[in-house]
């Protein structure tokens, strides 16, 4: 079945700090990408909608600005948290979409820990 | 998108069928019912979607009621690893509404 990979699967950084984590849909091309956030035994919940070659589509209450999403090819779209607080520690996972099928393909995650 | 109502959390035997429900009173017509599920610290993975006949794969089968206001997912025999959250979501199938909205979903437990 189509993969989905999420790069790094953990990371620790310093509150201030920026940290970027990869989507990549390794066998199929994903014209769409959407990014989920899921904090300690809660849901996930809907950040954004990555669309290749053009600017993303946020979710009401999530900022453009602290969360940058970038998808400049069919297999790579790519989430940077800016300057990093605690409150942003956060199990982050990506999904994509094969074109055709109704199925969507959801990466292993990446846990972030802000210190 | 339409919204679903999951019990919060199922036990089940190990090596017996699961049956796990889920209501979706508001569904509309182009909305698919799929369910993923979410094993600890991973993704969510695929299980199964439908529209309006039954459905069946290698992992579960798919119930939906003649209405569609309601459907079960069924597990025909339970292993240790099936123990998930499962989740029951709505799917917009016109083109342009593809974004999944997960709700709280059933935590599933199997006990040996």
């Amino acid at each position: 079945g189509a993969v989905v990979s999420q790069h790094p699967s953990w990371v620790i950084c310093k509150s201030g700090t920026s940290v970027k984590i990869e989507c990549r849909s390794l066998d199929f091309q994903a014209t769409t990408m959407f990014w989920y956030r899921q904090f300690p035994k809660q849901s996930l919940m809907l950040m954004a909608t990555s669309n290749e070659g053009s600017k993303a589509t946020y979710e009401q209450g999530v900022e453009k600005d602290k969360f940058l999403i970038n998808h400049a090819s069919l297999t790579l779209s790519t989430l940077t948290v800016t300057s990093a607080h605690p409150e942003d520690s956060s199990f982050y996972i990506c999904s994509a979409r094969r074109q055709g099928p109704g199925e969507l393909f959801f990466g292993e995650g990446s846990r972030l820990t802000v210190l | 998108d339409a919204k679903t109502t999951q019990p919060n959390s199922m036990e089940s035997n190990e090596e017996e069928p699961v049956h796990l429900p889920c209501n979706h009173s508001t569904i509309s017509g182009t909305d698919y019912i799929h369910w993923y599920r979410q094993l600890p610290s991973q993704g969510p993975e695929y299980v199964i979607h439908g529209l309006t006949s039954n459905v069946n794969n290698r992992m579960a089968s798919l119930a939906i009621a003649e209405d569609r206001k309601s459907s079960t997912l069924i597990l025909h025999r339970a292993t240790l690893r099936d123990a998930a959250v499962y989740y029951c979501i709505l799917r917009d199938g016109r083109l342009g509404n593809e974004k999944l909205t997960f709700g709280t979903g059933t935590r599933l437990t199997i006990i040996p």
